[in-house]
């Protein structure tokens, strides 16, 4: 079945600095997701793409979907408390194989 | 807009037993999936509804299924329950306008004693 790699897998920062991470593929995906999950509660949209070579900001958060269709990046600048959790990328391709999930970037911002 | 639902937030049952969850998805969806979350695991399909029909289904064993009703709500239903099967069960729903975008709601935490 299609796998999605997410890296890192942990990220300490401090608040204030920005913060990247990704996630491959092993096979083409028609649509990229991310989502922030925190302790106790379901997945949270972040950001939706549709196209390769998408590019969509949400506030501090900017997104692409890969010229390749097998990857996508997550960036948030400018870090604050609140964005402490779990981010997770998620692809669908043409197949009948609902979300595929990366295992997730936990994101831990230090005092 | 109210955001999806899920009844019960906690269950616990004992190995053997069966269960039926409840997901009522955002006003005017008609699409419904659910995913079981383990830490071992991560995210994993169980099914997509539509329309009442089952639309696509992920690798589970037949003891795990689901149904939806005429006003898009649905449940799922686990048999014969293992320690294995304890998790936390999203739903998750899609306008007919972006059907590959789901909104998630805050699930169900099962622990199979």
């Amino acid at each position: 079945g299609q796998q999605l790699n997410q890296s890192p897998q942990s990220m300490f920062i401090q608040e204030g600095e920005d913060v990247s991470m990704n996630c491959t593929s092993s096979s083409i995906f028609n649509t990229w997701l991310w989502y922030k999950q925190d302790p106790g509660e379901g997945p949270v949209l972040l950001i939706a793409l549709y196209k390769a070579g998408e590019l969509t900001s949400n506030g501090r958060l900017t997104a692409q979907f890969g010229i390749t269709r097998k990857d996508s990046f997550l960036n948030i600048s400018a870090s604050i408390p609140s964005d402490v959790g779990i981010y997770f990328c998620a692809g669908r391709g043409g197949g009948a194989d609902g979300l595929t999930f990366g295992k997730g970037t936990h994101l831990i911002i230090q005092p | 807009k109210a955001g999806v639902t899920q009844t019960p937030r906690y269950l616990i049952k004992t190995r053997g037993q069966q269960v039926t969850l409840s997901c009522s998805p955002i006003s005017g969806h008609r699409s419904v999936s659910w995913y079981q979350q383990t830490p071992g695991q991560g995210l994993q399909f169980l099914f997509e509804y539509f329309s009442e029909t089952q639309r696509n289904k992920g690798n589970f064993p037949g003891r795990f299924s689901g149904r939806q009703f005429s006003n898009s709500r649905s449940e799922m239903n686990v048999s014969t329950l293992e320690l294995g099967d304890s998790a936390l069960y999203l739903c998750a729903s899609s306008p007919l306008s972006s059907q590959e975008t789901q909104y998630f709601g805050p699930g169900t935490r099962l622990l199979v004693l």
